[in-house]
């Protein structure tokens, strides 16, 4: 099956910087890579998406890019800001069940 | 209204009790699921419905039984509570069998003592 590997864990950056979440995964064949974010108390929502046919996408202060070849995927966020803070996760989706990262705990201060 | 409620948000009980979290979903998917997230909040799935069918069963123990009266809803029973059940329960739909996008609810917190 698949396999998620997510770093790093904890992610502590000043507002105004960028942050960067990295993720491997070990199937060539998934081909659908979404990224979630849980905010303390509630459940994972969708923030941006990817899929295998497209290196790079974009939606405003959020980015993520995908490397077929070297199997790694990574979520960009410019200008963080406080509001930012929360669990971020990254899946891999070979079928119709993705395999989640173990997520990153992104801490911006004020 | 919410997309994808649970009930209850917060359980707690003793070992060895019997316990449901119920889930409904109002966006009209076909396909829902039941993930479970432990304290370092790795996120695990455990089943999966699709209209109404059990379409994943992931290794659970057999003292979990999901129900799905309609596709709309996922219940989840638990026999014989241990300690290692002590997790957040969320449920989630998909409009599809194959749709990867998944809409999650805010999440039961079960703690047993």
């Amino acid at each position: 099956g698949e396999n998620v590997e997510q770093h790093p864990s904890t992610l502590s950056v000043q507002e105004g910087d960028s942050a960067v979440i990295k993720c491997t995964y070990s199937d060539s064949a998934s081909n659908y890579f979404p990224w979630y974010k849980q905010e303390l108390g509630k459940g994972p929502q969708l923030i941006i998406d990817i899929r295998s046919n497209v290196g790079e996408k974009k939606d405003q202060r959020i980015a993520v890019t995908l490397n077929k070849t070297a199997k790694h995927f990574s979520l960009h966020i410019t200008e963080t800001q406080p509001e930012d803070s929360a669990v971020y996760f990254c899946a891999a989706s070979l079928s119709y069940i993705p395999t989640f990262g173990r997520g990153t705990s992104l801490i911006v201060h004020p | 209204d919410t997309a994808v409620s649970q009930t209850p948000k917060y359980l707690v009980t003793q070992m060895g009790n019997d316990k449901s979290i119920k889930c409904e979903q109002n966006l009209g998917h076909d396909t829902m699921y039941w993930y479970k997230q432990d304290s370092k909040k790795f996120l695990k799935i455990m089943f999966s419905y699709n209209n109404k069918e059990l379409i994943i069963n992931e290794t659970v123990p057999n003292r979990f039984s999901p129900k799905s009266p309609d596709k709309a809803h996922l219940n989840l029973h638990i026999n014989s509570l241990e300690l290692g059940d002590s997790a957040v329960y969320f449920c989630a739909s998909s409009p599809v069998l194959g749709a990867n996008v998944l809409t999650f609810g805010a999440g039961s917190r079960l703690t047993v003592l």
